[in-house]
C-alpha cells in the first residue's frame, strides 16, 4: 500500500541553524501539506500546495520558515534559523486533491527538537 | 478565527465499555466532519467522517453523529478493545481542516 514518506524521522538542532524536512506524497496526490504538531496538540496547517503551487501559507511563518514543491511532486520545508519554540512534530499530508472531502493521508513525521 | 473544541482531553474506559469523544466547532460554513486515530508513534489515520447532509454515520464499532444546529459532533466507539487505545482527533473543513486538541482513550483491561 502506497504511503506518504518523510524524512528525516528525528532531527536535533541547535537554536540558530538551519534544517529541512523532506516529504514525498503519495504518488498521483495533487495536494499536499505540511502541518506542524505541538505535543498536546492537534496539527495545525502550516501550507499547502496544489501541485508546484501554494494555495495557502497563511500559518507559515514566512520570516524563517520557507517551503518549496518544484515540480509538483516532492515538496522541503526549511527553517532558517531554528527557534526553541519550534521543537515539535512536522507532519506531512497528501490527497488526491484539494477537494472538500479528500481524505488526507499523513506521513510519519520528523520529531525536531531544537536546543 | 475558526475553532475546534475537544473533550475530555483524556478518557479513561473498561474494556468492553462504550466511548464517547465530543468536539465543538465555530465555522458554521463546516460542512465536512472526518475523525483520525493516531497510535502511539505512529501516524494519524481517517477512521469515519461525516458531511453535513448527514446526522449520523456507523462502520461497525465506530459511530459519529452530528449536530448542526447546536455546532456539535461526536465519536462514539461500542465494545472497545484494547486496540482502541489512541489518541483521536476531530476536525471540521470549510475549506481548510480545523483540528481539535485530540483525546487519548485509554482501555482498561
Amino acid at each position: 500500500e502506497a504511503e506518504v514518506a518523510q524524512s528525516p524521522r528525528y532531527k536535533i538542532t541547535e537554536k540558530s541553524q538551519a534544517v529541512a524536512f523532506w516529504c514525498d506524497p503519495i504518488s498521483g496526490h495533487a495536494t499536499l501539506y505540511w502541518y506542524r504538531q505541538i505535543l498536546g496538540q492537534g496539527p495545525e496547517l502550516l501550507v499547502q500546495f496544489q501541485d508546484e503551487s501554494v494555495v495557502d501559507d497563511s500559518q507559515l511563518p514566512k520570516d524563517r520558515f520557507s517551503a518549496e514543491r518544484l515540480k509538483g511532486v516532492d515538496s522541503t520545508l526549511k527553517i532558517q534559523p531554528a527557534e526553541l519554540g519550534d521543537s515539535a512534530m512536522y507532519l506531512c499530508a497528501s490527497s488526491l486533491g484539494s477537494g472538500l472531502y479528500n481524505e488526507q493521508f499523513f506521513g510519519p513525521g520528523t520529531r525536531l527538537t531544537v536546543l | 478565527g475558526e475553532n475546534v473544541e475537544q473533550h475530555p482531553s483524556t478518557l479513561s474506559v473498561q474494556e468492553g465499555d462504550s466511548a464517547v469523544i465530543k468536539c465543538t466547532y465555530s465555522d458554521s460554513a463546516s460542512n465536512y466532519f472526518p475523525w483520525y486515530k493516531q497510535e502511539l508513534g505512529k501516524r494519524p489515520q481517517l477512521i469515519i467522517d461525516i458531511r453535513s447532509n448527514v446526522g449520523e454515520k456507523k462502520d461497525q464499532r465506530i459511530a459519529v453523529t452530528l449536530n448542526k444546529t447546536a455546532k456539535h459532533f461526536s465519536l462514539h466507539i461500542t465494545e472497545t478493545q484494547p486496540e482502541d487505545s489512541a489518541v483521536y482527533f476531530c476536525a471540521a473543513s470549510s475549506g481548510q481542516l480545523i483540528w481539535g486538541a485530540g483525546t487519548k482513550l485509554i482501555i482498561k483491561p
